[in-house]
This record gives structure tokens, sequence and C-alpha cells, in this order.
């Protein structure tokens, strides 16, 4: 029963370059979530999406990011030109219900981090 | 809107006490969760223990237990016996609706 899988786990990108983060939500989950955590700081919620829908994206800096989640395959949060201020460690969780609706039922990957060079 | 509050930035506590870590929240909302968790140095976020607003009683997981105050707002992690391996940043979060708030969290540091 494989839990939330993201990757990459590391990724090093020069300024300017784009960075390409996936996520495979666990099996039978359909609500998917981005969040942010930079140095020394707690996570920042960016987007919820749904299959194929973008329901909340809130968090999600006004230019460069972007997220999608397909009928088939993982959710894509993408990142252009990436600046040196974009480093930081992106995770995605997922769950079966919208949001955390009580206890353990949101899901965290093991999330992805991003160095901008 | 939402707000968690974690004031301590960094603890130690000697490896066998307990400790406790404080966490007030703000919201508006009648019905809401509170949520800790914890992160080692390897990075993932692990879910510790949950309260529902309207539980009647403290939430317990094994040597975790969450000290809610309603009136006060707050939602204080205990962790009794304190083992090396509690060493690790913990971040308290409330739900919002589908999202999580997360404070900007407590690094433990358990001493041998």
């Amino acid at each position: 029963n494989a839990g939330v899988m993201q990757n990459p786990r590391h990724l090093v990108r020069r300024r300017g370059q784009e960075a390409r983060l996936r996520c495979s939500p666990m099996k039978g989950h359909s609500h998917v979530y981005w969040y942010r955590q930079l140095p020394e700081e707690g996570l920042k919620f960016m987007v919820y999406l749904q299959k194929e829908n973008i329901i909340d994206e809130s968090g999600m800096p006004k230019e460069r990011f972007s997220a999608e989640f397909p009928k088939e395959g993982p959710s894509i949060l993408r990142i252009q030109q990436v600046v040196r201020g974009d480093s930081a460690a992106y995770f995605c969780a997922s769950s079966p219900q919208p949001g955390p609706s009580s206890g353990n039922t949101i899901y965290f990957g093991e999330g992805s981090w991003l160095t901008v060079v | 809107a939402q707000k968690i509050t974690q004031t301590q930035p960094g603890m130690f506590v000697q490896e066998k006490e307990a400790v406790t870590l404080d966490c007030t929240y703000d919201t508006s909302d009648q019905s809401y969760g509170l949520f800790w968790y914890k992160q080692p140095s390897s990075g993932e976020m692990i879910f510790l223990i949950y309260q529902g607003s309207y539980d009647e009683q403290n939430a317990t997981e094994g040597r975790y237990s969450l000290n809610f105050q309603k009136a006060r707002k707050s939602a204080n992690l205990v962790i009794s016996a304190s083992q090396l391996g509690d060493s690790a940043m913990y971040f308290c979060a409330m739900d919002s609706s589908y999202k999580l708030i997360f404070g900007s969290g407590t690094r433990l540091l358990v001493r041998p």
C-alpha cells in the first residue's frame, strides 16, 4: 500500500531554468494539495486540486508557478524561470475526501527539495 | 483569519523526561481540528495526533497527548518519557476548510 510518492526528492536548477515536481497520490485519493516550506519555516498552502480541476490556488505565486492534476498520471507542480527564492521543500499531500476532515485523513509525501543555484 | 502560534523556537529536554510544546490558535470557526506533526532531519512530515474542537477528552496516542484548552485556545503537545529519536521539528496545525495552517515550529533536542 504505497503512500504519497514524490519525485525527485532533490532537484538542483540554475536560475532561469524550469523545475517540475511530481506527485502520485495514494491509491483511491482524488484530492491533492501542494505545500511549500521555506528554510526554518512551517508549511504554507499553495494549491488544492482534484482530477483535472484546480479548486483553490490562492497560495500560489501569481507568476511562474502552475499546477495540474490530469485525468491520468501524477500531479505536477511547475516552476518556470526559477530564482534563488524558490529554493524550498515542496510537499504534496493527498486525501480521499476534501481536506483533513478529521485525524490522519491527509497524507504527506516525503517532499521534494529544490535548490536554485 | 486562522492563525497558529508556536512561541518556542527551540527546546531542550533530558532523555526520559516529559516535555510540553506550546501551541495557541486563533479562529472564528465553531468546528475545527488541531494537528501535530513531527519533522525529523530526514524531512518527512509525520502525523502524531489530532484533536477535534468538539472532542470532550484530550487526545492521546502512545507517548503523545494533546492538552486542549478550548477557552484559552491552546493545544499543547505533551511528550512523555522523551527518547533520543524524538529530536526533531514539531509543527502544530489547524484545518481551515480543506487546508492546513501551520505554525512556525519548535525544534526539540533530547539530551542523553
